[in-house]
């Protein structure tokens, strides 16, 4: 089975609107941590937010904010106020263990345009 | 600017050749990845270091060839490689830290080296 599903392939979102990208896991592990990376054309990989198994509320990064549904093993992100610059893959990833130092694993991404 | 950088950013290579990816983090982390990135495919961990010493190899072919020297320093020894190795190749870095349950080990990504095998 799949640890971490991104069911959305491609996004599309009106500048200045918000956007919520879909993510879902699954682990048998109680310490987790479950991250988002920005791929923009370039190819680099960009750390965006981060939320741990044991946070209480949810990550915020500026206009980037984690919508942490523990029970339902899903943590989506949501960007505020799209920018055209915000136009790229987006990534959902798990690291397992204790202090996460075990094995990442990726989604399959989802493509975001941001429209003028 | 990334603590993470790899060289070259783009390689293209023939079959018989033997070449080499460079990855070097100035971040002082313990641990250090690499990934492949192939089109329509999800992100593939090919090989994990941690404390310069191989702790994951994900059933990688013999034909990529990791090394590191130093807890700096990631390379991946390319030799016969075939067409379907064309993706782009991804090293990271994190700092696997063992105290304190705030810490999440982020990994910190390079460029990548995007590698056209012909």
């Amino acid at each position: 089975a799949q640890k971490i599903t991104q069911t959305q392939p491609g996004m599309f979102v009106q500048e200045k609107e918000a956007v919520t990208l879909d993510c879902t896991y699954d682990t048998s592990d109680p310490s987790y941590g479950l991250f988002w990376y920005k791929q923009p054309s370039s190819g680099e990989m960009i750390f965006l937010i981060y939320q741990g198994s044991y946070d209480q509320q949810n990550a915020t990064e500026g206009r980037y904010s984690l919508n942490f549904q523990k029970a339902r093993k899903s943590a989506n992100l949501v960007i505020s106020a799209s920018q055209l610059g915000d136009s790229a893959m987006y990534f959902c990833a798990m690291r397992e263990g204790r202090n996460n130092a075990g094995k990442s694993t990726f989604g399959d991404g989802t493509t975001l345009t941001v429209k003028p | 600017e990334t603590g993470v950088t790899q060289t070259p950013r783009h390689l293209v290579m023939g079959m018989t050749n033997k070449k080499s990816l460079k990855c070097e983090q100035h971040l002082g982390h313990n641990a250090m990845y690499w990934y492949k990135q192939s089109a329509k495919k999800p992100l593939e961990l090919m090989f994990v270091y941690s404390l310069e010493e191989r702790v994951e190899n994900n059933s990688v072919p013999s034909r990529f060839s990791p090394e590191c020297p130093n807890s700096s320093h990631l390379f991946l020894h390319l030799h016969t490689l075939q067409p379907e190795d064309s993706a782009l190749y991804l090293c990271a870095s994190s700092p696997e830290a063992t105290t304190g349950s705030s810490s999440y080990n982020e990994q910190f990504f390079g460029p990548g080296t995007r590698l056209t095998v012909l």
